[in-house]
């Protein structure tokens, strides 16, 4: 059983386009996050939930809005899409809430803005 | 506020020969440390990390490193390269106070037959 999914793996869209990118953690984890991995391999951390609650918005457009239906789930929709959306983003998970616990990534999902 | 350097961006090694990729670390309070891996196309996933229960780390894939204070390091070794340890890694830094880990820029980890 995968610990932490992602779906799609790859996304092509439009620029300008609205598209969302879904989570799924089966490890019964109480805080998930979103990180984006630009071109040169830099992970940054975009959003941290906490029981569906907001922790950390990393000073990300609005344009990017994160939703967490339940524990389980942490899903990011972004509209309007740019150019410089362009990125690998990456779904986490961790049992406690804070940054000292380990975190449980999924594959990633390729997003391409044309 | 915290932050991690990793010195060299990639680093070549010759299978069978030891592996040392370096980390700075700035943190005003006690910090967590970790170390990440990242094969191609994938996620990543943790190798060790350091709590504060012992300076000497022991992880997975015969990967360990050690937490100085004096010199604000963790620097990642492993005796023997395998040709399976290419491979992106990552350090990373988070206070237990906080809710963010902080990574580095990561290196590459290139390992020659």
């Amino acid at each position: 059983d995968t610990a932490v999914s992602q779906t799609p793996k790859y996304l092509v869209t439009q620029m300008g386009n609205d598209k969302s990118i879904k989570c799924e953690q089966n490890l019964g984890h109480d805080t998930m996050y979103w990180y984006k991995q630009d071109s040169k391999k830099f992970l940054k951390i975009m959003f941290s939930y906490n029981n569906k609650e907001l922790i950390i918005n990393e000073t990300v457009p609005n344009r990017f809005s994160p939703k967490s239906p339940d524990k389980a789930h942490l899903n990011l929709h972004i509209n309007s899409l740019e150019l410089g959306d362009s990125a690998v983003y990456f779904c986490a998970s961790s049992q406690v809430e804070g940054a000292t616990d380990t975190q449980y990534f999924g594959p990633g999902t390729r997003l391409t803005v044309l | 506020a915290q932050s991690v350097t990793q010195l060299g961006s990639h680093v070549s090694v010759s299978e069978g020969a030891l592996v040392l990729l370096r980390c700075n670390y700035s943190s005003s309070v006690p910090p967590y440390l970790f170390w990440y891996v990242q094969y191609p196309n994938q996620g990543l996933q943790l190798l060790l990390k350091y709590t504060s229960a012992a300076t000497l780390v022991k992880g997975i894939n015969g990967f360990e490193a050690e937490f100085k204070k004096s010199e604000t390091s963790f620097h990642l070794t492993k005796p023997s390269a395998h040709m399976s340890d290419a491979a992106e890694y990552f350090c990373a830094v988070s206070d237990t106070g906080g809710f963010k880990t902080i990574f580095g820029a990561g290196t590459r980890l290139f390992v020659k037959a």
